[in-house]
This record gives structure tokens, sequence and C-alpha cells, in this order.
């Protein structure tokens, strides 16, 4: 299947700095990819939808201004955490869709972010 | 909306089959997916099937789709402990985004 990597794997930072994830497609050019946030009790809430060249689409109840999305390439998503708190603290992993056949999603090895 | 509802806890003992379980509620899904997740990691896709399949079987994977009760299963044959993940099932089709249910601990005991 796709290759999708996903740097830093883990990240520790200071309450009130901001933290970048990047996301890449390495085989595969993705218009879209997905960035998920995954709670300790297991369940994935979808973040946002992010779109090469345009804005990312939120899920409700996220918000844009904390959780900078950019997609400035068919191959890069980056996640921003911005001014992070210990509650951001979780494990975000995203994801690029392969174009035609099933669609389905093809993730990265997800970021552990902590906030101390 | 769309929902997709798993157990949240699976207990096989080794060398025996395990079923996992999931309903859905959207009946113009395309596809439906199974994920497998190992502790720390990313989601690895495992398999999928077409919504007009009712089976598919792929090694010691055999996937079961009940479209009319929106029900799909996930067999695995002759677990082993490195069989040990969540493993997420999930609806969608190519054009749309893709609904995950909250996952299901597969756990061995020897």
């Amino acid at each position: 299947g796709a290759v999708v990597s996903q740097h830093p794997s883990w990240v520790i930072c200071k309450s009130g700095t901001s933290v970048k994830i990047e996301c890449r497609s390495l085989d595969f050019q993705a218009t879209t990819m997905f960035w998920y946030r995954q709670f300790p009790k297991q369940s994935l809430m979808l973040m946002a939808t992010s779109n090469e060249g345009s804005k990312a689409t939120y899920e409700q109840g996220v918000e844009k201004d904390k959780f900078l999305i950019n997609h400035a390439s068919l191959t890069l998503s980056t996640l921003t955490v911005t001014s992070a708190h210990p509650e951001d603290s979780s494990f975000y992993i995203c994801s690029a869709r392969s174009s035609g056949g099933a669609g389905e999603l093809f993730f990265g090895e997800g970021s552990r972010l902590t906030v101390l | 909306g769309e929902d997709v509802e798993q157990s949240l806890f699976l207990s096989v003992r080794e060398g025996d089959s395990s079923v996992i379980n999931c309903t859905y509620t959207d009946s113009s899904s395309t596809y439906l997916y199974w994920y497998k997740q190992e502790p720390g990691a990313g989601l690895q896709l495992l398999t999928y099937i077409f919504s007009n399949m009712d089976m598919k079987q792929d090694q010691r994977l055999t996937v079961l789709l009940n479209k009319k009760d929106k029900h799909l299963s996930l067999r695995i044959a002759d677990t082993q402990t490195g069989d040990s993940a969540i493993y997420f099932c999930a609806e969608g089709s190519s054009a749309s985004k893709i609904i995950f249910g909250s996952g299901t601990r597969l756990s061995i005991r020897p």
C-alpha cells in the first residue's frame, strides 16, 4: 500500500509554545489529507480535512485558530498546534487518500504530543 | 448522521478464531473497511469490502457483510499473539469522508 510518513513521532513542549507536525505522502500525490486526534479511550476524532492549495475544512468544535493546517503541496500537509496547553496532549494521526480504487485511507505513524 | 458502532473489547484464546462485529447506519456507503492499530502506531488498512459483496477472504481474514442489517464482521482464524491490537471498522465511499467506529481492543490469552 501507499506510504504516509509523519514527523515527529514524539514531541514534548512547554505550555504556551507552538508545535508543528508534518505529514508526507511518500509515493503518491494526495490532494486531500485528513488529521485525526485519538483519545486515551481509543476513539478517533476527525479534526479537519486538508485540501491542497486551499483552506482546510474543520469539523464542528475544532478551533481553526488553534489547529492551523497548511497543505502547501501534493505531498505535504502540516498541523500546527498553537499556544499548546496540557489539554492538547494527545496522539495526532494524519492520513492521505488514494486516488481511485476504494478510496482507502493510508495513515501516518502518528505523533504523540505531550504539553507540560 | 452516520454512525459506526463496535464493542470495545474482545478476548480470545490463542489459536481460536476471533470475530469482531460492527454495525453502521449509512446505507449509501460504497466500501466498508477494517483497520488495525498496534500500540503507539498509526492505522494499517487490513482489508475492505465493496458494498455489493457478501464476503471477502484474504488468508486468515474473512469479512462478512450483511447489507440488509448493516452489519459487518471480521473473522481472524487461528488467532496469534501478534494479532493483539485495536481493530477499527469504517464506512465510506471514494468521494466522501470515512467514518470510523470506536475500535475493538483484541487481547489474546494463552
